[in-house]
């Protein structure tokens, strides 16, 4: 079936502007999550999503980041005003809670670089 | 919060030898230890995980073991091959009420010589 997509799959801005992230996770899958990986470096947890609940956005780094999911599907995690420091790979992961698997399914991530 | 060191940072080993990675947690609530692989240019995938109710899972080449005293866990893989290859993190997090996420370490990049 279709894993988990993400888009654009590359994507070049200048600082200070915003831009939008889009993830589709997969079907029937209940939790969402972003996380970001910079060169070479781990990654890192930002907002997590679990049915109607109030999301985590325990790991969102500034109040430019924010991050909504409509319907319980599609998410879109947007950076306003960006920085240098922002250019990273965007990822988005989606998993089926309350099952005995608890596996994290990751999209191909967004390559975001801020010039 | 949680916070997850992972040794070491980089590793290279002869094609045939085993390979070990090893991950401290901080938190003690948590009960869930994935292990992912990232190959280059791709995405991670997971490739074992263990709960807090095991000491030890294997799969194949791979297994992991979990202190929970020591808050310590461990991947190793055995008869290593080149297609081992790759960035592997390991993770921790509590898989109770409405948590879930992921809190992973920084990685370490695995080099297999053939």
């Amino acid at each position: 079936g279709a894993g988990v997509s993400q888009s654009p799959s590359n994507k070049v801005t200048e600082k200070g502007k915003d831009v939008e992230l889009r993830c589709d996770p997969i079907s029937g899958h209940t939790a969402l999550y972003w996380y970001r990986q910079s060169l070479g470096q781990g990654l890192e947890f930002l907002i997590y999503f679990q049915g109607n609940s109030a999301p985590d956005k325990s790991g969102l780094p500034s109040d430019r980041f924010s991050a909504e999911r409509t319907g319980g599907s599609v998410s879109t995690l947007t950076i306003q005003r960006t920085q240098q420091e922002d250019s990273a790979v965007y990822l988005c992961a989606s998993s089926v809670r309350g099952r005995q698997s608890y596996e994290q399914y990751f999209g191909p991530g967004t390559r975001l670089t801020v010039t | 919060g949680e916070n997850v060191e992972q040794h070491p940072s980089t590793l290279s080993v002869q094609e045939g030898d085993s390979a070990v990675i090893k991950c401290t947690y901080s938190d003690s609530a948590s009960n869930y230890f994935p292990w992912y692989k990232q190959e280059l240019g791709k995405r991670p995938q997971l490739i074992i995980d263990i709960r807090s109710n095991v000491g030890e899972k294997k799969d194949q080449r791979i297994a992991v073991t979990l202190n929970k005293t020591a808050k310590h866990f461990s991947l190793h893989i055995t008869e290593t091959q080149p297609e081992d290859s790759a960035v592997y993190f390991c993770a921790a997090s509590y898989d109770g009420g409405s948590q879930g996420n992921l809190i992973f370490g920084k990685g370490t990049k695995l080099s297999v010589k053939p």
